[in-house]
């Protein structure tokens, strides 16, 4: 069965570093989010990708966040100075038109 | 998109129906019910969906009121990787762009043996 895939499943960076999250999302699908979960709290939408371009972003989605499908397999997720409030568990998923969204197993996030 | 509300905790035994109840009294027609489930800090897996009608699929069975303002999710027989946390939400389906989802605190249901 087709899933949805992340790496690297734990990252640990310095305060101020930047990161790629990278995701493979299953092949057929359109539609690409990213959702966060600090431990311990709500997993939190971040953003959902569409043709190419942000469908929808939410607050927590400010200037140092970004995301990009460079390839038309990859779906990355960039930190560009991370603090350390940004450790957490970050999951993609991906769905097709009227279905489901099925979600990676994450990357943990640890900023030191 | 409706809020819902749910038990933060919930005991079940083990070969035992799991029954799982949500309100959402504030939902509109076009809105339906997702059940998603986590494990452990994995990603949140899909359970099942429905508007109106109950439905069944080979995890669970969705049994919705009449008047749509609660949910029951029901775990035939659960077992202890059943164990997680379970998340009742109410969006609407657009089919389209969008389709993000508001997770809130869900129900931690534990399967004893």
């Amino acid at each position: 069965e087709p899933e949805v895939t992340q790496t690297p499943s734990h990252q640990v960076t310095q305060m101020g570093q930047e990161v790629i999250l990278r995701c493979v999302p299953i092949s057929n699908h359109l539609y690409f989010y990213w959702y966060r979960q600090i431990l311990g709290q709500k997993v939190e939408f971040l953003v959902s990708f569409y043709n190419n371009e942000i469908s929808e972003k939410s607050e927590i989605f400010d200037d140092q966040f970004s995301v990009e499908r460079p390839d038309g397999s990859n779906f990355t997720l960039k930190i560009r100075s991370t603090k350390l409030e940004d450790s957490a568990m970050y999951f993609c998923a991906s769905r097709r038109r009227n279905n489901e969204q099925f979600f990676g197993p994450g990357t943990r996030l640890t900023v030191l | 998109d409706a809020k819902t509300t749910q038990p933060t905790s919930m005991d079940c035994a083990e070969g035992r129906a799991a029954n799982l109840p949500c309100n959402h009294s504030t939902i509109s027609g076009n809105e339906y019910v997702y059940w998603y489930r986590q494990i452990h800090s994995q990603g949140p897996q899909y359970i099942i969906h429905g508007l109106k009608n109950n439905e069944t699929n080979e995890m669970a069975s969705l049994i919705i009121t009449e008047d749509r303002k609660s949910s029951t999710l029901i775990l035939p027989h659960a077992t202890l990787r059943d164990t997680a946390v379970y998340y009742c939400i109410v969006r609407v389906d657009l089919g389209g762009r969008g389709g993000k989802l508001i997770f809130g605190q869900g129900t931690e249901l534990s399967v004893k043996p």
